[in-house]
């Protein structure tokens, strides 16, 4: 039983190249999010897909793109990456407004 | 916006209670309570919803006061293992919950 499934779990990138992450979840849940995680600020959302084929903001979008690609799928995309992207990025999923399952995360380093 | 969450951080003794409140500036459909041992994902405790259903942990008991938009969470008879950062995420509609900055909950034997 999977759950969410975030891949890489570790990255290191220059600035300015780009990268996704991609994520994966087998609970046939409809809303899919991506958070990020700095220490003293808990987690912020960036974006999220309440349902196959919608995509909207959360509360730091700047600097990242997101695709539903399919219920199961949702990736994050840095397409400059810049050193204040430097961060631990959650995927999650949830049937609803019920609890939310999160992936494993993937740790961030741009140089 | 964020959730505040109280207080930012407490030591306790195994055996001690402790309580973590989470407050919004927005009207509330549900609160969210999750646990974050260091270097993992958070994992979830309980939910309360507006209109007193509650669903989660056993040993772990919270309290939703709709009117003030405001949120605690009970840890009785605290053991080692409750040891972590806890979050509440706030559902005020739109299909997203945000979540407050933490709390660091440390037990010692």
């Amino acid at each position: 039983n999977a759950g969410v499934t975030q891949t890489p779990k570790f990255q290191v990138l220059k600035t300015g190249q780009s990268m996704t992450l991609q994520c994966a979840q087998d609970m046939n849940h409809n809303s899919m999010y991506w958070y990020r995680q700095d220490p003293g600020m808990g987690l912020r959302l960036i974006y999220y897909s309440a349902s196959e084929g919608t995509t909207d903001k959360g509360e730091v979008p700047n600097g990242y793109n997101v695709s539903r690609l399919n219920k199961r799928e949702f990736s994050l995309r840095l397409e400059s990456a810049a050193p204040s992207q430097t961060s631990v990025y959650f995927c999650a999923s949830s049937p609803g407004q019920l609890e939310a399952f999160f992936g494993q995360g993937t740790r961030l380093t741009v140089v | 916006q964020q959730p505040v969450q109280s207080p930012q951080a407490v030591i306790l003794r195994e055996g001690e209670d402790a309580v973590i409140n989470c407050s919004s500036s927005k009207a509330l459909y549900s609160v969210h309570w999750y646990r974050q041992k260091h270097g993992e994902a958070p994992v979830f405790l309980m939910i309360l919803l507006k209109g007193g259903e509650q669903k989660g942990h056993e040993k772990i008991s919270a309290s939703f006061n709709e009117k003030k938009q405001q949120s605690s969470l009970y840890l009785t008879a605290s053991q080692l293992s409750y040891s972590g950062t806890y979050f509440c995420g706030t559902y005020t509609g739109g299909f997203k919950t945000i979540f407050g900055a933490g709390t660091r909950l440390f037990v010692k034997a």
